[in-house]
């Protein structure tokens, strides 16, 4: 069951420019969500993250946005940089515990110089 | 460097066959947690451990199973494999408890079954 989605399976965005990789889920009883990014031959690696009780999360770069109303949340990512381009997954855990963590399929995100 | 080593880092072998991936989560984390990567699939919860005990269970076949030991490294079992189990298989780690937070991954084991 596809509880979190990533409906682009690619994007490809110029330097500089903003990138904004979207997410949505069906359960609503998630209340954390997270990014993570992933290069070739390594593991994926913590992004950022988003309580429900957010709408928004700043590092940086990174935004994270959520609507919980629409169940969906977003990443961007300004200014972007060839070094962004990696997959990133999506992921959301049911409250106070991250046992059962459930993943998006991933968006591969291109920068070109 | 996440801090999570799993071995070994490819594996080919047949149909039939049983493997077995192994796991050292990061330097005081209690929890362990498997993951499989299909081709073009997102990342599917197999199982989790934490301090020993098995903790949640997701997709998992009932050909894999998996145990955390006391030094807290894990084994994911791997039998009667079909073509369809080739994949990528993560481990990641975390301190556990009931506390959201992010997961540390190792850099995978990719199974091919020929």
């Amino acid at each position: 069951d596809q509880q979190v989605k990533q409906n682009s399976p690619s994007l490809s965005v110029q330097e500089g420019r903003i990138s904004i990789l979207n997410c949505d889920y069906t359960n609503s009883m998630f209340d954390y969500f997270l990014w993570y990014k992933k290069y070739p031959a390594e593991g994926p690696t913590f992004l950022i993250s988003i309580s429900s009780i957010k709408d928004k999360n700043e590092d940086g770069r990174f935004t994270v946005f959520l609507n919980k109303s629409a169940k969906h949340l977003s990443l961007h990512i300004v200014p972007s940089q060839p070094g962004d381009s990696a997959v990133y997954f999506c992921a959301a855990s049911v409250p106070a515990s991250i046992n059962d963590m459930r993943f998006g399929a991933g968006t591969r995100l291109t920068v070109k110089p | 460097d996440s801090g999570v080593t799993q071995t070994p880092k490819h594996l080919i072998t047949a149909t039939g066959q049983r493997v077995t991936l192994r796991c050292s989560p990061r330097s005081g984390d209690l929890s362990v947690y498997w993951y499989q990567q299909s081709l073009d699939q997102g990342l599917q919860f197999l199982i989790q451990y934490y301090n020993g005990e098995e903790r949640a269970k997701g997709n998992i076949l009932e050909r894999f199973s998996a145990q955390q030991f006391p030094d807290l490294h894990s084994e994911l079992n791997l039998s009667s494999l079909e073509l369809g189990d080739s994949a990528l298989y993560f481990c990641a780690s975390s301190v556990g408890g009931l506390n959201p937070g992010e997961l540390f991954f190792g850099e995978g084991s990719r199974l091919t079954v020929l």
